[in-house]
């Protein structure tokens, strides 16, 4: 079965560092997500992703934010400079329609570890 | 403000059938409902999904109600495997834009 990866699996790093967290979407998905779930909370919506632009995205998606698929199978999420907060549960979905017309793929996600 | 509501926590013993209440007051008009499964350390699977009345499938049913404003999910005949968090994920207008939410999750301990 085919299924969405991350990586890395745990990336720690110091505040005010830049990350990148990757993804490979299921190879014939066409839209993408990434959320995010802080310990011991509800997963949270950030951006959806659609014809090399973002679709939607939430208020938690401020310009410390950025995402990119730089290749036919990448999909990445930037933040520029991390904060304490940031430290969290990230996973990346595909689908093979927007929204919630289709059923949303989950990646295993990244523990992001803010020092 | 959309919000989604769900219990914290349910129990329940094994071969039980155990419901579970989604209320989303600000659904969009057209979107679906759909109710994930997550384990601890793992990314949220998909259940069911349906955009009014009932459906069904090998692993659950989900029912909505007319004005779509809640659904519940129900799990026929519960294993000790069932013990996870359930999240309804819904489509939200907000202001003009869209956003995808999800529940704050219910967490089902099942019992041997």
């Amino acid at each position: 079965e085919p299924e969405v990866t991350q990586t890395p699996s745990h990336q720690v790093t110091q505040m005010g560092q830049e990350v990148i967290l990757r993804c490979v979407p299921i190879s014939n998905h066409l839209y993408f997500y990434w959320y995010r779930q802080i310990l011991g909370q509800k997963v949270e919506f950030l951006v959806s992703f659609y014809n090399n632009e973002i679709s939607e995205k939430s208020e938690i998606f401020d310009d410390q934010f950025s995402v990119e698929r730089p290749d036919g199978s990448n999909f990445t999420l930037k933040i520029r400079s991390t904060k304490l907060e940031d430290s969290a549960m990230y996973f990346c979905a595909s689908s093979e329609i927007l929204g919630l017309a289709g059923e949303q793929y989950f990646g295993p996600g990244t523990r992001l570890t803010v020092t | 403000l959309a919000k989604t509501t769900q219990p914290i926590s349910m129990d329940s013993y094994e071969g039980q059938e155990v419901n579970i209440t989604c209320s989303h007051n600000n659904i969009a008009t057209n979107d679906y409902i759909t109710w994930y499964q997550q384990f601890p350390s793992q990314g949220p699977r998909f259940i069911i999904q349906g955009y009014k009345t009932k459906v069904t499938n090998e692993v659950a049913s989900l029912f909505i109600p007319a004005d779509r404003k809640s659904s519940t999910l129900s799990l026929p005949r519960v294993s000790l495997s069932d013990t996870a968090v359930y999240y309804c994920l819904v489509g939200a207008k907000m202001d003009s834009s869209y956003k995808l939410i999800f529940g704050s999750g219910t967490r089902l301990l099942v019992r041997p």
